[in-house]
């Protein structure tokens, strides 16, 4: 069971970045898979989730610039993130969560996303 | 400012019983829901150590115990470690903001 994050990088402000979470060993479709932000020495900040029946929802921080969904084809989840602020800046992890119980028990190991001209 | 609160820093001598507390209100640990509660360790991604308010994942050794009562929840670790030494995070979901909540962190040191 693994997560594989990818596709963060350097950024200009106003700018969009689309991040992608690899799933191996399950089925995201079947999960509750979410988005988790750690900026610099700083705390973790929930972003987003996707529930197994597709529904959605954001943290304030982000919602109406960020858009997570999955690509069951690929396994795969996603988070497109648009309107990129300074303050995004943070290492993003896609974690997964059980839908018979609570708490995000597989974590990827992060991409790190820094939003600066 | 964190919608759940934890005291910034734990420290205990080896062998001997920590606890790391968090704080909520009634729109989340107070209305039911669950915590659970996570350990980072630097550089590293965060790691599921109690789920549901008390239970513990595979793997995880019995000396981390979790509890809640009221708008609060609890994090013991019992016969303290030099591994221990980490980042612990308390999370909930919380009904007035519709989306899940970390608490701010405690940061563990073994002395």
């Amino acid at each position: 069971v693994q997560l594989v994050e990818s596709g963060g990088g350097l950024i200009q402000p106003g700018g969009s970045l689309r991040l992608s979470c690899a799933a191996s060993g399950f089925t995201v479709s079947s999960d509750y898979m979410n988005w988790v932000r750690q900026a610099p020495g700083k705390g973790l900040e929930w972003v987003s989730i996707i529930y197994s029946g597709g529904s959605t929802k954001y943290a304030d921080s982000v919602k109406g610039r960020f858009t997570i969904s999955r690509d069951n084809s690929k396994n795969t989840l996603y988070l497109q993130m648009d309107s990129l602020r300074a303050e995004d800046t943070a290492v993003y992890y896609c974690a997964r969560e059980s839908p018979d119980r609570g708490g995000m028990d597989v974590w990827g190991q992060g991409t790190t996303v820094t939003v600066s001209s | 400012q964190s919608v759940l609160t934890q005291p910034p820093s734990v420290s205990g001598a080896p062998g001997l019983r920590v606890t790391i507390s968090c704080t909520g209100s009634r729109s989340n640990i107070g209305a039911g829901y669950g915590v659970h509660w996570y350990q980072q360790l630097p550089g590293t991604a965060p790691k599921l150590l109690i789920y549901d308010n008390t239970n513990r994942p595979s793997g995880v050794p019995d000396r981390f115990s979790g509890s809640k009562s009221g708008t609060s929840a609890s994090l013991a670790i019992t016969g303290l470690q030099a591994e221990d030494e980490a980042d612990y995070y308390c999370q909930s979901y919380d009904s007035s903001l519709s989306g899940y909540v970390f608490g701010s962190g405690s940061k563990v040191t073994v002395l």
